[in-house]
């Protein structure tokens, strides 16, 4: 399996609250993705990053802030939940480019609910 | 606007039947992979196809890349109840590293 550990693996939160969801990998790749998936969206990507403090934004990324200081941590922030957050969250990895066939490899999925 | 069309969306079969799960778009792509997701945890790949009319055997899996390199299918023969998550291909058009998955075929194979 690939080092990926996301915490925290289940929050409930309420409306209008910060929250902060941590990637951490083991693998030193250079590429990492925040993506959340929702009965009939399938997976989407919020942000992502393709080097320390490089990031950039994916389709659904309003309402989303990311941070990478780090190789190995990708940090995703709702700066003030709302109800349309509630969303299972993947963090992903990749060493190379996707379209040179470069394998990308999923950690668990954070629960997130917003009441 | 969906990049990558699955079908069927959903798929509930017996044990031992075969079925073929379809990924399409007008697109062409440079590589495209296919990820099984069980309940509960993150997807998995199954298999890279790179090349156009490529096909490629994991087992009782069988993956082929389209000559255009705009459509692939999965095909499942003699499916078990192992097999049941929810499919998915992504893709990534020419030298990005972005990829746009669909929105997966679920499939229950019942004993």
């Amino acid at each position: 399996d690939a080092g990926i550990t996301q915490s925290p693996r289940h929050k409930v939160t309420e409306t209008g609250t910060p929250v902060t969801l941590r990637c951490h990998q083991t693998e030193n790749h250079r590429y990492m993705y925040w993506y959340r998936q929702d009965p009939g969206h399938g997976l989407r990507l919020i942000h992502y990053s393709y080097g320390v403090k490089d990031t950039d934004k994916g389709e659904v990324s309003d309402g989303y802030s990311v941070s990478r200081s780090k190789t190995e941590d990708f940090l995703l922030t709702l700066e003030s939940a709302t109800s349309s957050q509630t969303s299972v969250y993947f963090c992903a990895i990749s060493g190379g480019g996707f379209s040179s066939g470069n394998t990308i490899y999923f950690g668990e999925g954070s629960w997130l609910t917003v009441v | 606007t969906q990049l990558l069309e699955q079908s069927p969306q959903f798929l509930s079969i017996q044990e031992g039947e075969n079925l073929t799960v379809y990924c399409n778009s007008s697109s062409v792509f440079s590589s495209l992979q296919w990820y099984r997701q069980e309940p509960g945890e993150g997807p998995v790949l199954l298999v890279t196809v790179v090349t156009g009319g490529e096909v490629k055997k994991l087992k009782r899996l069988t993956f082929q890349f389209g000559d255009a390199r705009k459509d692939s299918s999965l095909h499942i023969t003699a499916a078990q109840p192992g097999d049941t998550g929810l499919y998915l291909c992504a893709g990534a058009t020419g030298g990005s590293y972005i990829p746009t998955f669909g929105r997966g075929t679920s499939l229950i194979v019942h004993p």
